[in-house]
């Protein structure tokens, strides 16, 4: 089975930087994505890691440890936009398909 | 087209009645999926489709029968459902599990928010 932890809230101010910390335990794994999901709308996808470190995408940086279960979400030069749910999703293989398990999600506030 | 559809985007039904959502793209990506979303949760899995075939159907009541006409289409036909039933039912494809090199990265459609009465 998967078992994915992320805090559930989180607050940080206008121009900050916030880490928003996942681990895991799951079988097959195949990768872990990052989504962020505005209240009421469909998740988009903001990173993806299936090797161990760093994927740097403009403000948005994501860190993987597969021997710990262990990934985070970085978020530079926080923007009020940026207050949204962040979805930890992690990634198996069957047989027959892939599919994401996601986590609870984090709801990150941006304050002015 | 890098983008998924969904209609209707809001429904309201009786829990007598039969209806569908639909869900399209034109990616020509080979995995479809189901999920069902209730607020503030995650979104959890439903059904996966991979080449037009059912490859995942996570325990799911038989008051949800899905249905893939061809590889850009994917129907999810709803009957006698429960007011616990009411989310928002979100549809994503994505290329497909046997693609080198790939991700696989899920795209997702806006969702149909569903109401049951």
């Amino acid at each position: 089975g998967q078992n994915i932890d992320q805090p559930t809230e989180m607050t940080a101010t206008e121009g900050a930087i916030v880490q928003i910390n996942c681990t895991y335990q799951t079988s097959g794994f195949n990768g872990l994505f990052w989504y962020q999901q505005h209240a009421g709308e469909a998740p988009t996808f903001l990173s993806y890691n299936v090797l161990d470190g760093l994927e740097e995408k403009g403000r948005f940086s994501s860190f993987l440890s597969r021997s710990k279960g262990y990934s985070y979400l970085l978020l530079k030069e926080l923007q009020m936009k940026d207050s949204a749910s962040y979805l930890c999703a992690v990634s198996s293989e069957t047989m027959t398909a892939r599919q994401l398990t996601f986590g609870s999600g984090t709801q990150l506030t941006v304050l002015p | 087209d890098t983008e998924v559809t969904q209609t209707p985007k809001h429904l309201v039904m009786g829990m007598t009645n039969k209806k569908s959502l639909k869900c399209e793209q034109h990616m020509g990506h080979r995995a479809m999926y189901w999920y069902k979303q209730k607020a503030k949760k995650p979104p959890e899995l439903m059904f996966v489709y991979s080449y037009e075939k059912l490859s995942i159907n996570e325990s799911v009541p038989s008051r949800f029968s899905p249905e893939c006409p061809n590889s850009s289409l994917l129907n999810l036909h709803l009957h006698a459902l429960q007011p616990e039933d009411s989310a928002l039912y979100l549809c994503a494809s994505s290329p497909g599990i046997r693609v080198s090199g790939d991700y696989n990265e899920q795209f997702f459609g806006p969702g149909t928010r569903l109401t049951v009465l």
